[in-house]
């Protein structure tokens, strides 16, 4: 499978500073990327699909003018979380998307974890 | 919307026992139905997935799954777990896009 990394994998911010998590694909060229938000004891939210020169696309509730994706290459794409307070505070993962016979599979980044105090 | 329930927050169990838990969805049309895995401090991985043909599927590690769509269900089943299966396991469902709704997990910790 496709080897998924992020960067930094944990982070402590304080309140009202902007905040960058990378994810690259080492393996595949990944045109699509998908960004999830995960609280404690909580299922994964996807937050966007990110797709490689276009503009991402956000699902309903999640503002795209704090949370900024940018995804400039096949290999990267990056999450930055604009004057972070504290309930921005959780674990951020992103996946790629690889084409397969029945099924564009994900496979995962193993999550940024953010703190903001 | 779909949504997808987990029934069991956490499960503790020993050796040898043999593990079932419990995946639910609400969405009427076709589905495509799967299980991931996170070990500890590691990434999610994918154990097993339905998306036609013999409902009982067979994954990595020993596990198997079975789709029963009159119940809406897609139970993760192991027979005999082992230490290792200690780890947080999620249900997901895509109902024809491309997007994943994930359950709210379930920790397994096995007992050695």
């Amino acid at each position: 499978g496709a080897v998924v990394s992020q960067h930094p994998s944990w982070v402590i911010c304080k309140s009202g500073t902007s905040v960058k998590i990378e994810c690259r694909s080492l393996d595949f060229q990944a045109t699509t990327m998908f960004w999830y938000r995960q609280f404690p004891k909580q299922s994964l939210m996807l937050m966007a699909t990110s797709n490689e020169g276009s503009k991402a696309t956000y699902e309903q509730g999640v503002e795209k003018d704090k949370f900024l994706i940018n995804h400039a290459s096949l290999t990267l794409s990056t999450l930055t979380v604009t004057s972070a307070h504290p309930e921005d505070s959780s674990f951020y993962i992103c996946s790629i998307s690889v084409a397969g016979e029945e099924w564009n599979e994900q496979f995962f980044g193993p999550g940024t974890r953010l703190t903001v105090l | 919307a779909q949504s997808v329930s987990q029934h069991n927050h956490h499960v503790i169990l020993s050796e040898a026992a043999s593990l079932e838990l419990g995946c639910n969805y609400s969405y009427g049309g076709t589905v495509n139905l799967f299980w991931y895995v996170q070990y500890p401090g590691q990434h999610l991985q994918l154990l097993l997935k339905y998306f036609s043909g013999d409902p009982l599927v067979k994954g990595i590690k020993g596990f198997e799954a079975e789709f029963i769509k009159s119940k809406f269900s897609f139970n993760l089943r192991k027979p005999s777990v082992q230490w290792s299966d200690t780890a947080e396991y999620f249900c997901a469902v895509n109902a024809g896009d491309y997007k994943l709704s994930f359950g709210a997990g379930t920790t397994v910790t096995v007992r050695a």
